[in-house]
């Protein structure tokens, strides 16, 4: 089994401020990570996914997540908030790379504050 | 760029009806998902589907059913409609081992 947990329903961060959202997961094999963001009347869009390989990757828009297994996280993060940011965000974890379905936590809502 | 549509953006059904919605993707995806969205809840997974006429059991499968007769289609079935499915419906489809393409959603609302 495997499971997801997001801290924080919401996030507020000031314009040009470090966002950090954190994201914490459980799982029985070595697992897919993934960041997906959802934007108002959108679908999900997603931002990176790790699956082997280098711990610290790079996505859209600026943002990065750094998959630590000793500690089972994987953060979001991206040095400085832009307006255009607000929107839900998504962890999921996956142990077959999406074959047999993501499991997500439960989502953080980004606030950016002008 | 991969495409997957939903039938419709809103819709309103009463209590007892029989529901269907409907995703297609135009990228001869071999997997596709269905999710329910619920604010606090996050995505859970109703049912998937790795090949035609093939279906598995998500998260929450109860009170729901699913219909995967050609590849590109992949519908989700409420057979007697109740308030507690009142969501929104997230589609989704992959190849195997690859990233979820997402639909638009649809806003499910039963009276």
């Amino acid at each position: 089994a495997q499971s997801v947990t997001q801290l924080g329903s919401h996030v507020s961060v000031s314009e040009g401020a470090l966002v950090l959202l954190r994201c914490n997961y459980s799982s029985s094999v070595p697992p897919y990570l993934f960041w997906y963001v959802q934007y108002p009347n959108q679908g999900l869009q997603l931002l990176l996914k790790y699956t082997t390989g280098a711990t610290l990757v790079k996505g859209i828009n600026g943002f990065e997540a750094e998959f630590k297994k000793s500690e089972t996280s994987f953060h979001l993060t991206k040095p400085s908030a832009h307006m255009s940011d607000a929107a839900e965000y998504f962890c999921a974890v996956s142990s077959g790379g999406g074959a047999d379905g993501l499991t997500f936590g439960k989502g953080t809502h980004l606030i950016i504050q002008p | 760029d991969v495409k997957v549509t939903q039938s419709s953006r809103y819709l309103v059904k009463r209590t007892g009806e029989k529901v269907f919605l409907e995703c297609v993707q135009d990228m001869d995806h071999e997997n596709m998902f269905w999710y329910r969205q619920d604010p606090g809840l996050g995505l859970r997974l109703i049912y998937f589907s790795y090949d035609v006429k093939m279906k598995e059991k998500g998260d929450i499968p109860e009170g729901y059913s699913v219909s995967r007769e050609k590849k590109e289609r992949f519908s989700l079935i409420l057979e007697s409609a109740s308030t507690n499915q009142t969501s929104m419906y997230l589609c989704a489809s992959s190849l195997k081992g690859s990233k979820l393409f997402f639909g638009s959603g649809t806003q499910l609302s039963v009276l």
